[in-house]
């Protein structure tokens, strides 16, 4: 069974930088499948902030790509994310999830198939 | 306001069906895969159904999705108390090119 588990710290200083890291069993980071994050704010419902492969590449939200990076670490089966400048409206629960994806005759989807339990992070001044 | 419009409340009474809408456009719903969560009170949303109507491992066939045009449709039928959750659609838009996510619809089964 897949399982993500978010960590890192839950209060942020603003202007500084928001780091966690997501650790993954049941499935190998170097796997096909593609790395999310997403957040969840009461103001702003679900928010993807993007998502990476096991190799690196990565796709952002552009809202947020100038603030935004992701890494991972295939030896540690875990990827992690950095929010820089954060203020008060990045205060949210940070989720982790798996980029599942399903192919038929003439084309694939995409879709949230396994997320860790969600990490709240809150920004203060 | 959200690119993907759900309804913020539906409610029926146990036994009965509930449909929950989400409607976009050519360059989200309409041209690409719907996928529906359930996020129960205080856990991480959970995968209902992927390319518009099909359903993970373990999701009951009481759960249904369809997609017609811009539009896609939840049906939940025989409701349980513990279907009471908030459910979101989401999909790909690709003029913002981003992973959407709807509002989500708040479901009371009285």
């Amino acid at each position: 069974q897949v399982k993500l588990q978010e960590s890192g710290p839950g209060l942020v200083k603003s202007s500084g930088t928001l780091s966690l890291t997501c650790g993954v069993s049941g499935d190998s980071i170097s796997s096909s499948n593609w790395w999310s994050w997403v957040r969840q704010s009461p103001g702003k419902g679900l928010e993807w902030l993007g998502e990476i492969s096991h190799s690196g590449n990565t796709n952002y939200n552009p809202s947020l790509e100038s603030r935004v990076a992701m890494s991972v670490d295939v030896s540690k089966n875990k990827f992690s994310l950095n929010l820089s400048s954060v203020t008060a409206a990045d205060t949210a629960v940070y989720y982790c999830a798996r980029l599942g994806l399903y192919c038929g005759i003439t084309s694939c989807s995409f879709f949230l198939d396994y997320w860790g339990r969600g990490i709240q992070v809150t920004v203060s001044s | 306001q959200s690119v993907l419009t759900q309804p913020p409340s539906v409610s029926a009474a146990p036994g009965q069906k509930v449909t929950i809408s989400c409607s976009g456009s050519s360059s989200n719903i309409g041209n690409n895969y719907v996928s529906w969560y359930q996020q129960l009170p205080g856990t991480a949303p959970k995968l209902l159904i992927y390319d518009n109507n099909r359903r993970p491992s373990g999701i009951p066939d009481r759960f249904s999705g369809s997609k017609s045009g811009t539009s896609a449709t939840l049906d939940i039928t025989g409701l349980q108390t513990g279907d009471e959750a908030d459910y979101f659609c989401g999909t790909w838009d690709g003029t913002l090119n981003t992973r959407l996510f709807g509002r989500g619809t708040k479901l009371t089964v009285l």
